[in-house]
């Protein structure tokens, strides 16, 4: 299984700002995933970000607000933009395994005041 | 649409009891995952079934898949405190996208 780390683990934001989440995996991956949990609820998809190629969202999540960044194999961005308290939540990246079971990141708690 | 429904949402049980978690989903698919996630963590592997039938275990665990029925169960034999958690099932879309739908989650207690 991959290991995957998550910058930062956690931060306080205020509302109307934006915070770039990074993602490092120790080996070389085609897809990374990106996650949000709200409190208290399941796992939610927010985009899919390939190499060399644009995110692809789910719906209800938009570029503008989302922008991800996937410029090598081992890395990707998630940035949270012009935030609100509804965007407080667990964001976590993650990627596939052998059996496309996926390995998460630790996870960023993110509280928007 | 694929939907993933599991129950109970809330289990709050003695230690030393058995119990069932059910998970159902709503299209086919032949690939499911557990998952347990602590308080404050991330999601941890626990379970992966890749086709009808299958069963896998450890420790007080049991999962098992039945494409057919498009159900999955995890069972829990004479509960320890260490279990407590939530647990989620996830189903692979099998549609090249390599996504996974996860359900509700089902938040675990085992009292003492």
């Amino acid at each position: 299984s991959a290991v995957i780390s998550q910058k930062p683990s956690r931060d306080i934001c205020q509302r109307g700002t934006s915070l770039t989440i990074q993602c490092q995996v120790d080996s070389q991956v085609t897809m990374m995933f990106w996650y949000r949990q709200q409190p208290g609820q399941s796992l939610t998809l927010i985009a899919t970000a390939n190499q060399g190629s644009e995110a692809t969202y789910e719906s209800g999540f938009v570029i503008d607000k989302f922008p991800i960044s996937r410029p090598n194999l081992t890395f990707s961005t998630l940035t949270v933009s012009n935030m609100s308290p509804e965007d407080s939540s667990i964001y976590l990246c993650s990627v596939g395994g052998r059996y496309n079971e996926q390995f998460f990141g630790p996870g960023t708690r993110l509280t928007v005041l | 649409e694929l939907k993933v429904e599991q129950n109970p949402l809330f289990l709050s049980m003695q230690e030393g009891k058995n119990y069932t978690i059910y998970c159902n989903y709503s299209t086919t698919s032949d690939r499911l995952y557990w998952y347990r996630q602590d308080p404050g963590k991330s999601l941890e592997s626990l379970f992966v079934l890749l086709s009808n039938g299958a069963v896998k275990q450890e420790g007080r665990l049991m999962a098992s898949l039945d494409t057919k029925a498009r159900l999955s169960t995890l069972h829990i034999t004479a509960a320890v405190h260490d279990l407590s958690a939530t647990y989620f099932c996830a189903v692979d879309r099998l549609d090249s996208s390599y996504k996974l739908i996860f359900g509700s989650g089902t938040r675990l207690l085992v009292r003492p």
